[in-house]
């Protein structure tokens, strides 16, 4: 019972470098998404991919790109990193964008110095 | 564009009393509604979620929320708190016509004994 694997669990960049933090499902879910969370601003997405082979921009996309490898596995890449992006972020998967309940990893905490 | 609004940003209760967490959204044709909860390091769980029929909804724990749309809110109430519903609450709406998911700021509910 996986449901959501993200990894790393944490990561600290200094400006300028580059990483990707994967995620995978094992529940079969046709939509994926990405969210970063800060204090008092909640949960705002950054990508999601409604099925296998698409992917859109959610409400913070700057400075982000992501890959739908296949079904399982959704990354996010950061080309270069600032300060501003530090945070914390959640991958998540759902069996239909919209109306089904979104299932959740575990997150990662990346700071960027 | 749809919004989601948790006014209260902490709320502190004693252990064995009741607790409203309130949710506002703006108004839409159709909403699809969620809570989630995220108890600290871990990601958010579905706690309870309103799709369509009875108004009321509640969850395994004891929690409940109702929809109402001619006030367009969805609060989160229980009777009875205990030490263990200390946690962070995010109410979440999905516009039935977008079906982007949009959440609030969350609301830490702190349980004192």
């Amino acid at each position: 019972n996986a449901g959501v694997t993200q990894t790393p669990k944490f990561q600290v960049l200094k400006t300028g470098q580059s990483m990707t933090l994967q995620c995978a499902q094992d529940m079969n879910h046709n939509s994926m998404y990405w969210y970063r969370q800060d204090p008092g601003m909640g949960l705002r997405l950054i990508y999601y991919s409604a099925s296998e082979g698409t992917t859109d921009k959610g409400e913070v996309p700057n400075g982000y790109n992501v890959s739908r490898l296949n079904k399982r596995e959704f990354s996010l890449r950061l080309e270069s990193a600032a300060p501003s992006q530090t945070s914390v972020y959640f991958c998540a998967s759902s069996e239909l964008q919209g109306r089904s309940p979104l299932h959740f990893g575990n997150g990662t905490r990346l700071t960027v110095t | 564009a749809q919004s989601v609004t948790q006014l209260d940003s902490q709320v502190p209760v004693f252990e064995e009393a009741p607790v409203e967490l309130r949710c506002n959204y703006s108004s839409s044709v159709s909403v699809y509604l969620f809570w989630y909860v995220q108890y600290p390091n871990q990601g958010l769980q579905l706690l309870l979620k309103y799709l369509s029929g009875s108004t009321l909804v509640e969850s395994i724990n004891g929690f409940e929320a109702e929809f109402n749309k001619s006030q367009t809110s969805f609060h989160l109430r229980k009777p009875s708190v205990h030490i263990s519903d200390t946690a962070e609450y995010f109410c979440a709406v999905s516009d039935g016509n977008t079906d982007k998911l949009i959440f609030g700021t969350g609301t830490r509910l702190q349980v004192f004994p």
